[in-house]
């Protein structure tokens, strides 16, 4: 089944605590993406990656990093994590920059 | 900033009604494209419209274009309950890479 996958799903940390958060597409897809979720904010793009190796900020991208070793894996590492980054986060995938994107499930973070 | 703006923010009609929510964007694309998002899941596509193209259907979705103004209208007729969910346009601007979400319509359709 085509999917985009994302673990942990749900996630309570503490502030300072480096923690990451996996994603991965069995689709063959180039570009991968991770937003943040924010009542009354909608989805913002937090850093994107149009293939292997190579990745760009969006526009939320301070206080993260990604990495994009493999085709099929887009990992959203939080170095030191504070409360003003818990939200619900959301990776993605899709053929092209401009194709549809399909979204994981979702992971729910809470930084105390 | 964000690009995409929904309009309403939120919308309450009954079953069978029709619900259009509106969608702006400010700078020249190459397509628009509209999702769907079931509480606090994540988005899944509905339809795609490109900047050539003026009007869509899929099934109950009725998708507008109007570059010139940079607006995008989504119709869903004759609405279900479980039509209740949030919607959210999504841009990439020509020749960017970024892609740019509205804050999205939360429609409720009730029974």
């Amino acid at each position: 089944e085509a999917q985009v996958t994302q673990n942990p799903r749900y996630l309570i940390t503490v502030t300072g605590k480096k923690l990451t958060v996996t994603c991965s597409q069995n689709m063959n897809h180039e570009y991968m993406s991770w937003y943040r979720q924010d009542p009354g904010l909608g989805l913002r793009q937090i850093y994107y990656s149009m293939n292997v190796e190579v990745t760009d900020k969006g526009d939320v991208p301070e206080g993260y990093k990604v990495s994009r070793k493999e085709k099929r894996n887009f990992p959203l590492i939080l170095e030191s994590p504070s409360p003003n980054q818990t939200s619900l986060y959301f990776c993605a995938s899709s053929p092209g920059r401009e194709e549809t994107q399909y979204f994981g499930p979702g992971t729910r973070l809470l930084v105390l | 900033s964000q690009q995409g703006e929904e309009d309403p923010q939120a919308l309450s009609i009954q079953e069978g009604e029709n619900a259009t929510m509106n969608c702006s964007y400010k700078t020249s694309i190459n397509n628009l494209q509209w999702y769907r998002q079931n509480s606090g899941r994540g988005l899944v596509h509905l339809i795609l419209i490109r900047s050539n193209e003026r009007e869509k259907h899929s099934g109950r979705l009725r998708v507008t274009l109007d570059t010139s103004k940079k607006s995008s209208s989504l119709l869903i007729t004759a609405s279900r309950a479980a039509d209740t969910a949030s919607y959210f346009c999504a841009t990439v601007p020509t020749g960017g890479f970024k892609t740019i979400f509205g804050a999205g319509t939360r429609l409720f359709v009730k029974a």
